[in-house]
C-alpha cells in the first residue's frame, strides 16, 4: 500500500529565505509524486509532478522538487519565500492500480512567510 | 478553459438532515473524483469514477452517503442522514485519464457544517 508523510505540520519561514518543506513516500511500484498548493477557501492546485525522466523537476511559482529514489523522498524547495507563498502544500502519491490511477494525499504543511 | 465546477460553496445543516453536493468536471475528463477533506487533514478519496462507473469507492461510508455521476459529466455526492464528524470540505476533482501521471483538477470544494 502506497503511503505519504510530510513531516512538520507547520512550516515558518522569513520573506526571502529558503523554503524546504519535506515528503517522504511508500510504495511498491515506481510512483509517481505530486504537489500540489491550497489556497485558503480555495481547492487544490498542481504545482510539480514527477513522473519519468529527469529527477529535479521545476514547478510554478519558482517551486521544485527533487525525486530521491534511495531515500525515497520528494522535497519541496523555493530559494526564496514570497509573503504570497503563505498557504498549505500538499504532497501525493500515485500508482497505476487495476487499470485506474490510485491517489493518496499527505496530512499537507502550512506555510507561514515572516515579513 | 472552464474549470471544475462545484455547488453550493458552502452549507449549514442540523444532523440527520440530508444534503447534496453538485459537481461538473472538466469537459472531456474521463476520471472524477470526491473527497473529503477535515480540518486539518489531507485530502480523503470517498469515490473514484470512470465515465459513469464506479472504481473505487473503499472508503465511502455506503449507510450514509451515495454518489452517481449520470451520464459520464456531472457527479452528485448526497449525505443521508448527517452527523457532526459530516463537518469538512468536500472537494470534487477532475482528470483527463486514469492513469497514474495524470494531475487532477479541484474544485473550490463545498464547506459543509453539521451542528
Amino acid at each position: 500500500a502506497q503511503s505519504v508523510t510530510q513531516l512538520g505540520s507547520h512550516v515558518s519561514v522569513s520573506e526571502g529565505a529558503l523554503v524546504l518543506l519535506r515528503c517522504n513516500y511508500s510504495s511498491s511500484v515506481p510512483p509517481y509524486l505530486f504537489w500540489y498548493v491550497q489556497y485558503p477557501n480555495q481547492g487544490l492546485q498542481l504545482l510539480l509532478k514527477y513522473t519519468t525522466g529527469a529527477t529535479l523537476v521545476k514547478g510554478i511559482n519558482g517551486f521544485e522538487a527533487e525525486f530521491k529514489k534511495s531515500e525515497t523522498s520528494f522535497h519541496l524547495t523555493k530559494p526564496s519565500a514570497h509573503m504570497s507563498d503563505a498557504a498549505e502544500y500538499f504532497c501525493a502519491v500515485s500508482e497505476d492500480s487495476g487499470g485506474y490511477q490510485k491517489v493518496t494525499f499527505g496530512t499537507g504543511t502550512k506555510l507561514q512567510v515572516i515579513p | 478553459e472552464a474549470g471544475v465546477a462545484q455547488s453550493p460553496r458552502y452549507k449549514i445543516i442540523e444532523k440527520r438532515q440530508s444534503v447534496a453536493f453538485w459537481c461538473n468536471p472538466i469537459s472531456g475528463h474521463a476520471t472524477l473524483y470526491w473527497y473529503q477533506q477535515i480540518l486539518g487533514q489531507g485530502p480523503k478519496l470517498l469515490i473514484q469514477f470512470q465515465n459513469n462507473g464506479v472504481v473505487d469507492d473503499s472508503q465511502l461510508p455506503k449507510d450514509r452517503f451515495s454518489a452517481e455521476r449520470l451520464k459520464g459529466v456531472d457527479s452528485t455526492l448526497k449525505i443521508q442522514p448527517a452527523k457532526l464528524e459530516d463537518s469538512a470540505v468536500y472537494l470534487c476533482a477532475s482528470s483527463f485519464q486514469a492513469r497514474g501521471n495524470t494531475e487532477a483538477f479541484f474544485g473550490q470544494g463545498t464547506r459543509l457544517t453539521v451542528v
